[in-house]
């Protein structure tokens, strides 16, 4: 079956530490996304992917890093530098667009990463 | 700056009314409109409106754009308790495959 997948479903962080969060997709999507939701506040972007090798940074990407080096996976990396990193993350993955190189903005998701800081 | 609105941020009715969500924005370049469904986890898609006026629909769900007021509903007759679930309002820029979401609108159907 196609989808998206991540793990931990669910991680302990104790302050000071570094953690990532893993997902896969097999799709063959080309693009990849990582959100942040708050209580109350929708989804928030912190890092996108359009393409393998390459990344571009969201509305909120202090304290977090990516890579890009296969196109079924984009793992987050939460830093110690990110100040509130409580909070429940989501990935997801959209495709291009035919023969116009953009990507569709219909996005599919995977099941999330609640993430606590201890 | 681009940003989302929806109205109201929850929502409390019965089995059986229907229900109407309200979404707002003011995006550059803007492209597409889209609603998910969130009920614990991955939001699932429901619909992405370009088009001014066309209603999509799908069984008790429809939804309708509006681009002169920026706007878009979306509509669940005959709610039913598995209707229950935060809905999200999505708006798209050109060309850049970004989402600037909405807060969300947690609905809840009561039996």
């Amino acid at each position: 079956d196609g989808g998206i997948t991540q793990s931990p479903k669910y991680l302990f962080r104790k302050e000071g530490q570094n953690v990532t969060l893993s997902c896969e997709q097999n799709l063959n999507h080309d693009a990849m996304y990582w959100y942040r939701q708050d209580p109350g506040q929708g989804l928030r972007l912190i890092y996108y992917s359009q393409i393998v090798n390459d990344f571009q940074k969201g509305d909120i990407a202090e304290g977090y890093s990516v890579s890009r080096e296969k196109k079924e996976s984009f793992p987050l990396t939460v830093t110690s530098a990110q100040k509130n990193p409580t909070a429940f993350y989501l990935c997801a993955s959209s495709t291009r667009l035919v023969g116009s190189g953009g990507v569709t903005d219909t996005q599919y998701f995977g099941p999330g990463t609640r993430l606590t800081v201890l | 700056e681009d940003k989302v609105v929806q109205s109201p941020l929850s929502l409390v009715v019965h089995e059986g009314d229907t229900v109407t969500l309200n979404c707002s924005y003011e995006v550059t370049n803007f492209r597409s409109l889209l609603w998910y469904k969130q009920e614990k986890k991955a939001p699932t898609f429901l619909f992405m409106l370009t088009s001014s006026g066309i209603e999509k629909k799908s069984g008790r769900l429809s939804s309708i754009l509006d681009k002169k007021e920026l706007s878009s509903i979306l509509n669940i007759t005959a709610t039913q308790t598995g209707d229950s679930a935060i809905y999200l309002c999505a708006a798209s820029r050109s060309n850049t495959g970004k989402l600037i979401f909405g807060q969300g609108t947690t609905l809840q159907v009561k039996p």
